[in-house]
Parts: structure tokens; C-alpha cells; sequence
């Protein structure tokens, strides 16, 4: 089992819709939790940390349940411009490490 | 402020042969890392620097791959022999001190490798 797993994509939605992605992860002593968006052929770049009181910025909105060990990242009003990979990223012990999920791809169309 | 640079951006060899990346942090970033993803998947960690000691290369392949980052500043990744489960984008990514909550990673455009 992956330390980190995402719903699988990809998503495909209209402009203004809302979508939600989904991740779990298996180690209890993870520490901190982010979003991190990658456009095509680009590297990936910090898109929020991820609280357990949650956390929005602007569409965005990010939840931890630690009890659970799942994190979600919703989007409203999708635009054209978030279409891109959407990397589920948690970070052990503090000490640096990330470890990454596989990534859920969303389409933006018209 | 300038970012995280990485060169060469793309390198096309034949497997058995040798390939060497290059990596030049955000100045006054203490830490390093190098990352290997391969399409489809998110970046996984081979190695980690904090400045020029080594705090975790659990994942990197000893046989085949080194890095080193000698003056705590830029630093090299080797692969020798490239095998065709090299191919790959390496991605270099520099934080000011390990990142943990309010630090963040910042990641060089990669280096795409295609091992033929």
C-alpha cells in the first residue's frame, strides 16, 4: 500500500463547477500536509498547507481529519486555469521529507 | 529573487551510459533534495542535503546513483549506468531549513531524462 494515495483521474469538469479531491495516508506520525498543484511539463509548486482546524484561501479550501488520516482539497467555481495535477504531499517528522501521492489530474473545459 | 536552476533541461543517452545533473539552490538555502518522478506518478525523494551532510538518501539507488553537494551550495546528481527505468524528470528543490510546518519547498523545472 502507498504511503500516500489519491483518487485516481482524471476529473473532468465544466467552468464554475465545484470538485473535490480526496487522499489518505498510512502513517500515523506524519506530521505537516499540503497541496501542491504541477502544470504540464512543470515543476510542482506549493498550492496551501494543510490545518486541522482546515484552511481557505480564496476557492480553495483544505481539511486535514487526522483521526481519519484523510485530507481533501475542494475548489468552487472552477476556472480554466486550474486545470493541472493536484499533488496530495505529507511530510514525516518534520525533518523534511515529503512524500508525495500520485497525483489527480483535473480538466477545466468551456 | 531568483529561483531554483537545473541544468541541462533535457538529455536523451543509451542505457549503460553515464548522465550528470546539476542543481544551484535559492541562495542562503541550507537544504537540498533531489527527487525523481516518473510519468504518472509524484516526485519521490532519492536524497536529502543539509548544507554539505547528507540527512537522508534511504531511497537512492547507492549502485548506480551519487550526489554530492560539496561546498554546501550547488550540487551534482549522477547516474552510472543509466538503466531504461531512469527515464524520468529530476527535479532539484531547495527550503531554507528542513521544511516542516511554514517552511516550503521550492523546486527547480527539472531535468527530463530519456534513457534509450
Amino acid at each position: 500500500r502507498k504511503e500516500v494515495e489519491q483518487d485516481p483521474g482524471p476529473f473532468n469538469v465544466p467552468e464554475g463547477a465545484t470538485v473535490a479531491f480526496n487522499c489518505t495516508y498510512s502513517n500515523s506520525a506524519s506530521q505537516s500536509f499540503f497541496w501542491y498543484r504541477q502544470d504540464c511539463r512543470k515543476e510542482p509548486k506549493l498550492l496551501m498547507s494543510v490545518y486541522s482546524s482546515g484552511n481557505e484561501d480564496g476557492r480553495f479550501t483544505a481539511q486535514l481529519n487526522r483521526a481519519s488520516q484523510y485530507i481533501s482539497l475542494l475548489i468552487r467555481d472552477s476556472k480554466l486555469s486550474d486545470s493541472a495535477t493536484y499533488l496530495c504531499v505529507v511530510n514525516r517528522y518534520g525533518g523534511g521529507k515529503l512524500i508525495f501521492g500520485q497525483g489527480t489530474e483535473l480538466s477545466v473545459k468551456p | 529573487e531568483a529561483g531554483v536552476a537545473q541544468s541541462p533541461r533535457y538529455k536523451i543517452i543509451e542505457k549503460r551510459q553515464s548522465v550528470a545533473f546539476w542543481c544551484n539552490p535559492i541562495s542562503g538555502h541550507a537544504t537540498l533534495y533531489w527527487y525523481q518522478q516518473i510519468l504518472g506518478q509524484g516526485p519521490k525523494l532519492l536524497i536529502q542535503f543539509q548544507n554539505n551532510g547528507v540527512v537522508d538518501d534511504s531511497q537512492l539507488p547507492k549502485d548506480r546513483f551519487s550526489a554530492e553537494r560539496l561546498k554546501g551550495v550547488d550540487s551534482t546528481l549522477k547516474i552510472q549506468p543509466a538503466k531504461l527505468e531512469d527515464s524520468a524528470v529530476y527535479l532539484c528543490a531547495s527550503s531554507l531549513v528542513p521544511s516542516g510546518v511554514g517552511e516550503t519547498q521550492y523546486f527547480g523545472p527539472g531535468t527530463r531524462l530519456l534513457v534509450l
